[in-house]
């Protein structure tokens, strides 16, 4: 299982950013998958989930309405779109692929990418 | 919100000493499938999490067996039986029977 996050930066508030996972090593449809975030020197919060296939969303309160989670069980990429982006949305973002293979979410992580780094400053 | 609290929030073991960390959840992770959805976590430095232990007590293939988990309901503890300099790091509980909640961690260091 391999998980690759790309597409972290420096963004000025209110700003836009897409991370992308890219997947390998296993049958991406058929998981869940997970973001979680760790603020500097802080620890592990939850963010977003989506079902394998796609069919259900899961948002912390503390991104809702704000960041949008998708995939593309073609290209074996798990996407996290981010608006509005706050300071306090700064953070190390993992994706995870859950630990057993589900039409829905089972929701504990069996595998961890090694994260995308996101600052949000001006 | 489900609010996981974890205790201690360091350690300082000598090797071949045992370690306890306990954990506690603000409401029952038991789900009416008979599963219990807590899952223990380390973070070595610089590294990702890893995953050690999921409902509990189940071992995550490669964890050494040094590592066990117990709890039911509420209040759940990881043990290392005999601590080793390859331990170190922030231990993290972790609940799912309700989108997911972490603990604040529990940071293991070799005296």
């Amino acid at each position: 299982v391999q998980l690759v996050e790309s597409g972290g930066g420096v963004i000025q508030p209110g700003g836009s950013l897409r991370l992308s996972c890219a997947a390998s090593g296993f049958t991406f449809s058929r998981y869940a998958m997970t973001w979680v975030r760790q603020a500097p020197g802080k620890g592990l919060e939850w963010v977003s989930a989506i079902g394998g296939g796609g069919g259900s969303t899961y948002y912390a309160d503390s991104v809702k309405g704000r960041f949008t989670i998708s995939r593309d069980d073609s290209k074996d990429t798990l996407y996290l779109q981010m608006s509005s982006l706050r300071a306090d949305d700064t953070a190390l973002y993992y994706c995870g692929k859950d630990l057993w293979e589900t039409n829905s979410w089972y929701g504990g992580i069996g595998s961890w990418g090694q994260g995308a780094l996101v600052t949000v400053s001006s | 919100d489900i609010v996981m609290t974890q205790t201690p929030l360091s350690l300082s073991v000598t090797p071949g000493q045992p370690a306890s960390i306990s954990c506690k959840s603000s409401q029952s992770l038991l789900h009416s499938d008979g599963k219990t959805y807590l899952f223990w976590y380390l973070q070595k430095p610089g590294q990702s999490p890893q995953l050690l232990m999921y409902e509990v007590s189940s071992r995550f293939p490669g964890v050494p067996d040094r590592f066990s988990g117990s709890g039911s309901g509420t209040d759940f503890t990881l043990k290392i039986s005999r601590v080793e300099a390859e331990d170190v790091g922030v231990y993290y509980c972790m609940q799912g029977i309700n989108r997911l909640t972490f603990g604040g961690g529990t940071k293991v260091e070799i005296k």
